[in-house]
Parts: C-alpha cells; structure tokens; sequence
C-alpha cells in the first residue's frame, strides 16, 4: 500500500487555473475508477470535491473537475479563488479491500 | 442533515489502550459502510479502516493490523475503533467517515489520540 504521488505545492493567481497530479500504478489509480480528491482547509476535516474520477457531489462548484489519464488522476481548478487555497488529498481504491491516499499537495493563491 | 461527532481522543502511554466512537445521525446507519482515517500532527490523510454496514466486511491498513480493530454498533447507530499496543506513531487526528463506493462523503469533526509517556 504506498502512497500515491501528489506534489508538495501548486500555485495560481486568481482567476486562473491549476492542475494538481495524483501518480499511481496499475494497481489502484490505474485499475480503477474510484479515485476521489478532498480539500481541507487549516484546522478543517476534509471536504470530497471529486469522487469516481470526475463526477462532482451536490454543491461542488463546477470550477472544480477531475480526470484520469493511465495511472495518473488529474484535479483541475478552474478561476481560482482565494477561497480554493487549502491542502488537496486524492485517493484511490487500491484492491483487496484497501484504500490508498496521496501525500498531500497545499494549493497557493498568490 | 448527515452528522458524524467522533469521542474517546485522549492522550495515553506507549502500549496502552484507548477506544475511539464515532456517534451516527441523520442517516439510515447500517446502510452505510464506515472507516476511521487518521492525519498525524502535519502530516497527510492515512485510511486506517472500513466495515461494512451488517459488520460482516472488515479491511485494516497493514500498519495496524493485529493492534486496532474496528466494529459498529447498528442498534445504536455507532462505530468505533479498539486500538491497543499503542505506539508514538499513532498520534493523530482520527476521523471517521462514511464510505460509498470508495468515497468519503461524510466527516465528523476528528478526535485527537496523543501517545506519549
């Protein structure tokens, strides 16, 4: 069960984009489509955002998508807002009942 | 609406006990899977466990294993988590949350677990 691979930091002005990573193996990103991403804001338990690799839950803003390409998950933040600096978690099913989640990566609006 | 208020944090020796529970509301319990995950002091988000929602289906994290065990009360709409031989590296934030098809929907507030002699 190792960790996926997520980039310490990103960054963007508002307005613009950015696009967080989440790398994996064959074994659990790649081998499935249950890969789900959280926003946690300082001192906050976790926020789903993404959940089956691009399908949003009620209440999400559509600025927020998300896409899988082999065994990398992709989160995409459209028109950043300041409200959309915080830490991001993906996450995966990785077979035989197990979870894994990536290491985190804090999203920065400049 | 959905809530999740977990209790039972506290601060405990090396090698000592503690048992988490997280109170269920606003939702039909047993038809949910659960699980614990914990977030260590700065760190990054780590799933610790999940059970079905009759309790029959129960997977851990290989860290934990033999140490922690988690079970659910329907009747009284809670889950909680058994730690035991608890270690320096287990002091964390511990959430639990419910669990549809792999996603974490739900969160409750966390419970601190501090080991320390």
């Amino acid at each position: 069960q190792s960790a996926l691979t997520q980039p310490p930091s990103a960054s963007g002005s508002p307005g613009q984009s950015v696009t967080i990573s989440c790398t994996g193996t064959s074994s659990d990103v790649g081998g499935y489509n249950y890969v789900s991403w959280y926003q946690q804001h300082p001192g906050k338990a976790p926020k789903l955002m993404v959940y089956e690799v691009s399908k949003r839950p009620s209440g999400v803003p559509d600025r927020f998508s998300g896409s899988k390409s082999g065994n990398t998950a992709s989160l995409t933040v459209s028109g950043l807002q300041a409200e959309d600096e915080a830490d991001y978690y993906c996450t995966s099913y990785a077979g035989s009942n197990s979870l894994v989640f990536g290491g985190g990566t804090k999203l920065t609006v400049l | 609406q959905v809530q999740l208020v977990e209790s039972g944090g506290g601060l405990v020796k090396p090698g000592g006990s503690l048992r988490l529970s997280c109170a269920a509301s606003g939702l039909t319990f047993s038809d949910f899977y659960m699980t614990w995950i914990r977030q260590a002091p700065g760190k990054g988000l780590e799933w610790v466990s999940y059970i079905s929602g009759s309790g029959k289906t129960i997977s851990h994290a290989d860290f934990v294993k033999g140490r922690f065990t988690i079970s659910r009360d329907n009747a009284k709409n809670s889950l909680y988590l058994q730690m035991n031989s608890l270690r320096a590296e287990d002091t964390a934030v511990y959430y639990c949350t419910t669990l549809t098809y792999y996603r974490m929907d739900v969160w409750g507030q966390g419970t601190t677990v501090t080991v320390s002699s």
